[in-house]
C-alpha cells in the first residue's frame, strides 16, 4: 500500500499570507495525485488533480506542483475561508486509493 | 446541478449490521464509478470501497474486506454498501462520491453530505 505524509500536521499563518503545505509519497504515483479541502461539517472539496490542474471553479490562488514522491499544495495568498484542513489523495494503484494523514492550516 | 445524498446512518451495536444508501441526480448516474470513503470522529479520510459503472469490479480496504459489500442500483440510481460484523472501528461518517474523468485518470468529484454510523453498546 501506498502511505501519503503531509507536513506539517498544522500550519499556523495569517491571511495574505503565502501557505505551501507538502505531500510525500511512500513510492512513486507518477502525477496521479489529488488535493482536496476539508471545512469542518463539510464534505471534502477537490481542489486539483494529476498534481498540477485546478478542478473547475478552483481559484487561481490555489496551485499545485511535483511529481514521482513529492508534491506541494500553494495557497498564494490566503484568504479567511481557505483556514480548513487539506488532504492529498493517490489513485497510482486503482482501484484503490489513498489519502494523507490532512494538514490543518489554522490562522495565526 | 450534480448531487449526492448518503442516508442509512445510525447506532448500531458491536457485531450489528447496517446498509447505507447513496443516491445521485443531475449526472448519468449508469457511467460513474463509485466510492465510499469514512471518517472517524476528528481523524482523516480513509478509502472503504470502490465499484465500477458496470458493478462488476469491485474492491474493499483490507479493514472492511469481508465485512462490507458494496452493490448498484442503477434504476434507483443508488449505491450501497452493506456493512456486518460491526466494531468500534467502524465509527466514522461514511461519504459516497462520484468518481470523475479529469486529466489522464478519476478522482471523487462530488461527495454526498455523509452519513454517520456509530458502533456502540
Amino acid at each position: 500500500e501506498i502511505v501519503l505524509t503531509q507536513s506539517p500536521a498544522t500550519l499556523s499563518l495569517s491571511p495574505g499570507e503565502r501557505a505551501t503545505l507538502s505531500c510525500r509519497a511512500s513510492q512513486s504515483v507518477s502525477s496521479s495525485l489529488a488535493w482536496f479541502q476539508q471545512k469542518p461539517g463539510q464534505a471534502p472539496r477537490l481542489l486539483i488533480y494529476d498534481a498540477s490542474n485546478r478542478a473547475p471553479g478552483i481559484p487561481a490562488r490555489f496551485s499545485g506542483s511535483g511529481s514521482g514522491t513529492d508534491f506541494t499544495l500553494t495557497i498564494s495568498s490566503l484568504e479567511p475561508g481557505d483556514f480548513a484542513v487539506y488532504y492529498c489523495q493517490q489513485r497510482s494503484d486503482w482501484p484503490s486509493c489513498t489519502f494523507g494523514q490532512g494538514t490543518k492550516l489554522e490562522i495565526k | 446541478e450534480v448531487l449526492l445524498v448518503d442516508s442509512g446512518g445510525d447506532l448500531v451495536q458491536p457485531g450489528g449490521s447496517l446498509r447505507l444508501s447513496c443516491e445521485g441526480s443531475g449526472f448519468d448516474f449508469s457511467r460513474y464509478e463509485m466510492i465510499w470513503v469514512r471518517q472517524a470522529p476528528g481523524k482523516g479520510l480513509e478509502w472503504v470501497s470502490y465499484i465500477d459503472s458496470s458493478g462488476r469490479i469491485i474492491d474493499y480496504a483490507d479493514s472492511v474486506k469481508g465485512r462490507f459489500t458494496i452493490s448498484r442500483d442503477h434504476t434507483e440510481r443508488s449505491v450501497f454498501l452493506q456493512m456486518r460484523g460491526l466494531t468500534t472501528d467502524d465509527t466514522a461518517i461514511y461519504y459516497c462520491a462520484r468518481l470523475g474523468w479529469y486529466g489522464s485518470g478519476r478522482v471523487p468529484d462530488y461527495w454526498g453530505q455523509g452519513t454517520l454510523v456509530t458502533v456502540s453498546s
